[in-house]
């Protein structure tokens, strides 16, 4: 079992629709939790940090599910530009590795 | 702020050349800075993890002594590759981060093209 799991879609959604994203993590230990999105052929950039009450930024809300090992990211009135890959990030206990999941393609098409 | 600076951006070189790659965190200290790489359409492949003043950490499958890194301050790892053949033709990302639980902040990559 890999150590962060992400749907790799793609999700094909129309403009201002909502969309979300899973992610599960084995080690029930991990720490912290990040969302990053990856545009084609440039680097990933962090989207946001995902904290234990959930978290909102604009159009965007990250939640955390310890129990069930999760963590998950919502994208409410969806836009062309947020058409990207979407990566997981976990942080074990100990924060020497960084783990990152494979990513989930996201098209917005208008 | 968090900017990390990533220098060339692009390379195209002959095969049997080194290319020596550099990563500067611009605004913050750097206690961890680590090298990806990623072919197209895949998922970042971590080489390596790098801290200040020791030895890099490779990981399974990444020869050391073909991916040169030195992490010589705070601000400032490098990753020479040597003598590059085109299979090493790829995208090198760098990233660092503050602190054990801090996000990495990567640098805009580097397009290494070896004919």
């Amino acid at each position: 079992r890999k150590e962060v799991e992400q749907d790799p879609g793609p999700f094909n959604v129309p403009e201002g629709a909502t969309v979300a994203f899973n992610c599960t993590y084995s080690n029930s230990a991990s720490q912290s939790f990040f969302w990053y999105r990856q545009d084609c052929r440039k680097e990933p950039k962090l989207l946001m940090s995902v904290y234990s009450s959930g978290n909102e930024d604009g159009r965007f809300t990250a939640q955390l599910n310890r129990a069930s090992q999760y963590i998950s990211l919502l994208i409410r009135d969806s836009k062309l530009s947020d058409s990207a890959t979407y990566l997981c990030v976990v942080i074990p206990t100990g924060g020497f590795k960084t783990i990152f999941g494979a990513g989930t393609r996201l098209f917005v098409k208008a | 702020g968090a900017v990390v600076s990533q220098h060339p951006s692009w390379v195209i070189c002959k095969s049997g050349t080194s290319v020596k790659i550099e990563c500067r965190s611009l605004d913050f200290q750097a206690t961890t800075m680590f090298w990806y790489r990623q072919f197209p359409k895949q998922s970042l492949m971590l080489m390596a993890t790098s801290n200040e003043g020791s030895k890099a950490t490779y990981e399974q499958g990444v020869e050391k002594d073909k991916f040169l890194i030195n992490h010589a301050s705070l601000t400032l790892s490098t990753l020479t590759v040597t003598s590059a053949h085109p299979e090493d033709s790829s995208f090198y990302i760098c990233s660092a981060r503050a602190g054990s639980h801090q996000p990495q902040h990567f640098g805009d990559g580097t397009r290494l093209s070896i004919l």
